[in-house]
């Protein structure tokens, strides 16, 4: 079974630029998650779908970072514009959706941003 | 609220020696707990959970975790470390109201040739 893919897995921009990110999730997986992990953190939920629908966005800075799964399967995550603070590791992660509680997150590798 | 905690920034610990990673939770209800496994410029690999039954959880790599109702712990072992076991520990509780993960702030651990 392929894993979670992402990309780019590397990405350089200088600040007040605009940035996109792809997640492709483990396939048959209904809920999406994108996190932001800044270096010496854990990840920090951005915004989670189920489906194409969004379940939660809380602590999506929705005035510069946007996400969207159209058709319930890929992912986009776009950041416009970049500030120095964006600079992290942005992971996406899947799961099947149906175990309720007992579902388990499956993580991509990430794609790791400089902002400059 | 929901949280975890991970005492410890960084764990040694020589090969060959039964390694420990510590996790405290505080959680209201019954609790869903998870380890994961960060490599180098890696996502966030699975190790194990908690969701109901045996306190003692057999997970990947020889990798196990003690559920700890009383101490409110969730500790990470394994009897044998290997020098490729050294990576970035997180380990993560469910929010019960919100589904979310709620992830510590990890812990290295280095493993000693």
């Amino acid at each position: 079974e392929a894993g979670v893919a992402q990309s780019p897995r590397y990405k350089i921009i200088e600040k007040r630029q605009s940035v996109a990110f792809w997640c492709n999730p483990i396939s048959g997986h209904a809920t999406l998650y994108w996190y932001q992990q800044i270096l010496g953190q854990g990840p920090k939920l951005l915004i989670q779908f189920q489906n194409n629908g969004v379940v939660d966005d809380s602590q999506l800075p929705k005035d510069r970072f946007s996400a969207e799964r159209l058709k319930g399967v890929d992912s986009t995550l776009k950041i416009q514009p970049a500030k120095l603070e964006d600079s992290a590791v942005y992971l996406c992660a899947s799961s099947s959706g149906t175990s309720g509680m007992r579902d388990t997150q499956y993580f991509g590798p990430g794609t790791r941003l400089t902002v400059l | 609220a929901q949280s975890v905690a991970q005492p410890e920034d960084q764990v040694n610990v020589a090969e060959g020696n039964p390694l420990t990673v510590k996790c405290t939770y505080s959680v209201s209800g019954n609790p869903y707990l998870f380890w994961y496994v960060q490599y180098p410029n890696r996502g966030l690999q699975f190790l194990l959970k908690y969701i109901t039954g045996d306190n003692l959880v057999k997970g990947s790599y020889g990798f196990e975790a003690e559920f700890n109702k009383s101490q409110t712990s969730f500790h990470l072992k394994k009897p044998s470390a290997l020098v490729s076991d050294s990576a970035l520990y997180f380990c993560a509780v469910r929010d019960t109201g919100t589904y979310k993960y709620i992830f510590g702030t990890g812990t290295r651990l280095k493993v000693l040739a």
